[in-house]
């Protein structure tokens, strides 16, 4: 089975600190991606890297910063975070093709107080 | 990027068929049709994907209106873990992203 793991279920920090969050796939794709989802706003594109030490802004990228030292492992770094960033957080991996899938990991709720 | 018009919610009985209609009027030649569905605390999963023809999977199947202006999810016996949000969107050219819009909530009654 395809899998796609988020190192957090449930986070929560405080306004100015430095946030990590982790993702690691196993189906030894290219692409992967991060996207926060709120209420109301749908998924939203933050960062997609298409191979190691390779990336694209997305959608809504202030704020965040990503890395990609190795194939299967895609971080988000919030350098500084704000109450605005408290959100769910979906990492997937996958194609960027019309026929392509996206598998998700199963998300990190993040509060920032 | 062209939109897609779902119902916000549907209900169901457990073990009953279930369509779950897409509207999608400004689709264009090369867009593929998607539909993911996320489940309560969990990511969006895949579902099924389809072009012009219909399509069956172990999940469900895909049936897809002639004009293309149309799609609709079928799920053939609908159990309790299939009450979930369910997202049609569609995908074609260079759109890499997934854009989910509100989706619908499907409940399922035991």
């Amino acid at each position: 089975d395809v899998k796609v793991t988020q190192s957090s279920r449930y986070l929560v920090k405080r306004t100015g600190e430095k946030v990590f969050l982790e993702c690691v796939q196993d189906m030894d794709h290219e692409n992967m991606f991060w996207y926060r989802q709120d209420p109301g706003l749908g998924l939203r594109l933050i960062y997609f890297s298409y191979d190691v030490k390779m990336k694209e802004k997305g959608d809504i990228p202030e704020g965040y910063s990503v890395s990609r030292e190795k194939k299967e492992r895609f971080s988000l770094i919030l350098e500084s975070a704000s109450t605005n960033q408290t959100s769910m957080y979906l990492c997937a991996s996958g194609g960027l093709g019309s026929t392509d899938t996206q598998y998700f990991g199963p998300g990190t709720r993040l509060t920032v107080l | 990027d062209a939109k897609t018009t779902q119902p916000n919610s549907m209900e169901s009985n457990e073990e009953e068929p279930v369509h779950l209609p897409c509207n999608h009027s400004t689709i264009s030649g090369t867009d593929y049709i998607h539909w993911y569905r996320q489940l309560p605390s969990q990511g969006p999963e895949y579902v099924i994907h389809g072009l012009t023809s219909n399509v069956n999977n172990r999940m469900a199947s895909l049936a897809i209106a002639e004009d293309r202006k149309s799609s609709t999810l079928i799920l053939h016996r609908a159990t309790l873990r299939d009450a979930a949000v369910y997202y049609c969107i569609l995908r074609g050219g260079s759109n890499y992203k997934l854009t989910f819009g509100k989706g619908t909530l499907l409940t399922v009654n035991p």
